[in-house]
């Protein structure tokens, strides 16, 4: 059973970097033909995909963010990482991890979320 | 990039059938079959209940079905029940992002 945890702060500063780190457990990143995405959702919102990867670093991202995101992979801890910089209060969402493919259309398994607060 | 379009609430009572429609263009919704419906209750993490237009995973009922014509993908939920309660959203492959792109959600309420 594939099972995904983000972790990372829970408040970050306006104009900081958002670091979230996503843990895969009983499965591996490495070689798997699957990519693995960041989610977000503001308070009472709706969904907003942030941008997905695969084991080797092939990246799609949200055009909307693109300018301030960076996903990353790091197959030896089998966990991939978001970094969202510039933050302001309107990235203020719960940030899920989630294995997909490569169309980013069907979100096989989700963390459980973790709500990041931006604010001074 | 603009999320895709749905009724932002739809209500029905328990038995009867409800269908939330997703609207997008022929970039995303219209030119592919890789639309997605999620359920989502609250506090929790969503749940894909039909990908690929039409198709239900294992284990989701067949009270959920998905459909598509235009540029216009549709659920349809029969004899609507008390857990059915959820928040619902669509996701299609979007051409000029090479991304998915969510529709706005729409609340279900059984009445």
């Amino acid at each position: 059973q594939l099972q995904l945890q983000e972790s990372g702060p829970g408040l970050v500063k306006p104009s900081e970097t958002l670091s979230l780190t996503c843990t895969v457990s009983g499965g591996s990143i490495i070689n798997s033909p699957y990519y693995w995405g960041w989610i977000r959702q503001p308070p009472g919102e709706g969904l907003e995909l942030i941008g997905t990867i695969n084991y080797s670093g092939s990246t799609y991202y949200n055009p909307s963010l693109k300018s301030r995101v960076t996903i990353s992979v790091d197959t030896s801890k089998n966990h991939f990482s978001l970094n969202l910089s510039s933050v302001t209060a309107a990235d203020t969402a719960v940030y899920y991890c989630g294995r997909t493919d490569v169309l980013s259309t069907v979100l096989w398994d989700w963390g459980q979320g973790t709500l990041v607060t931006v604010s001074s | 990039q603009s999320a895709l379009t749905q009724p932002a609430s739809v209500s029905g009572s328990p038995g009867q059938s409800i269908t939330i429609s997703c609207t997008g263009t022929s970039s995303d919704v219209g030119g592919y079959n890789y639309v997605s419906w999620y359920q989502q209750h609250p506090g929790k993490a969503p749940k894909v209940i039909i990908y690929d237009v039409s198709i239900r995973p294992s284990g989701v009922s067949n009270r959920f079905s998905g459909s598509k014509s235009g540029n216009t993908a549709s659920l349809t939920i029969s004899g609507l029940q008390a857990e059915d309660e959820a928040d619902y959203y669509c996701i299609s492959y979007r051409s000029t992002t090479t991304l998915g792109v969510f529709g706005g959600g729409t609340k279900l309420t059984v009445l």
